[in-house]
């Protein structure tokens, strides 16, 4: 089982749409969590951080389940300028793992 | 200085040469991490370094790859008689030792082995 998984997407929805990522780690001693978001050429860049009573930063919301070992990453009113690859990202003990991400379009 | 720095930004070469690839971390960050990035894979961690420390190495694909940081600042990622599988964005990161924000990113190297 891979250590971070997520659907690849991808993803197409209309601005102004609600869209969901999920993921699943597999390491409980798992510490700390973050989406990432990746575009097109670029370096990835920290998103926001998750914590387990959830979080909210603007359209952006995060949730983390430990029992279930998921996390989610909820965009409210998709903008043409969120189409990127949204990677989910976990760390324990060792450097920061990254899922292979899922990749969001937005149409307008 | 403000952000990571890595250069070069792109590198072609022949199967074969040697690669020198370099990164400059944020100033006062004591850890620094390589991974790399496939086409159309996920980002494939390589090796970290904290302050003094030995440092990480059970990423490194094959021996043929090495790194070193001098002065606990600027890294080097050195690729030994390069393969067209070693082709892909090498990516450096850094953070404050107990760092809960994530990572910051350079923007890359990519590699090209031809």
């Amino acid at each position: 089982r891979k250590e971070v998984e997520q659907d690849p997407g991808p993803f197409n929805v209309p601005e102004g749409a609600t869209v969901a990522f999920n993921c699943t780690y597999s390491n409980s001693a798992s510490q700390s969590f973050f989406w990432y978001r990746q575009d097109c050429r670029k370096e990835p860049k920290l998103l926001m951080s998750v914590y387990s009573s959830g979080n909210e930063d603007g359209r952006f919301t995060a949730q983390l389940n430990r029992a279930s070992q998921y996390i989610s990453l909820l965009i409210r009113d998709s903008k043409l300028s969120d189409s990127a690859t949204y990677l989910c990202v976990v760390k324990g003990n060792t450097p920061l793992v990254f899922g292979k991400g899922t990749r969001l379009s937005v149409i307008a | 200085g403000a952000g990571v720095s890595q250069s070069p930004s792109n590198k072609v070469t022949e199967k074969g040469k040697d690669v020198e690839l370099r990164c400059d971390p944020i100033s006062g960050h004591t850890a620094l991490y390589w991974y790399r990035q496939s086409l159309g894979q996920g980002l494939e961690f390589l090796i970290y370094f904290q302050g003094n420390s030995a440092p990480d190495k059970s990423g490194l694909p094959s021996d043929r790859f090495s790194a070193e940081r001098t002065g606990g600042s600027v890294s080097t990622l050195t690729i030994q008689r390069t393969q067209q599988e070693d082709s892909a964005v090498y990516l450096c990161a850094s953070s404050r030792r107990r760092d809960t924000y994530g990572y910051t990113f350079g923007s890359g190297t990519r590699l090209t082995v031809v």
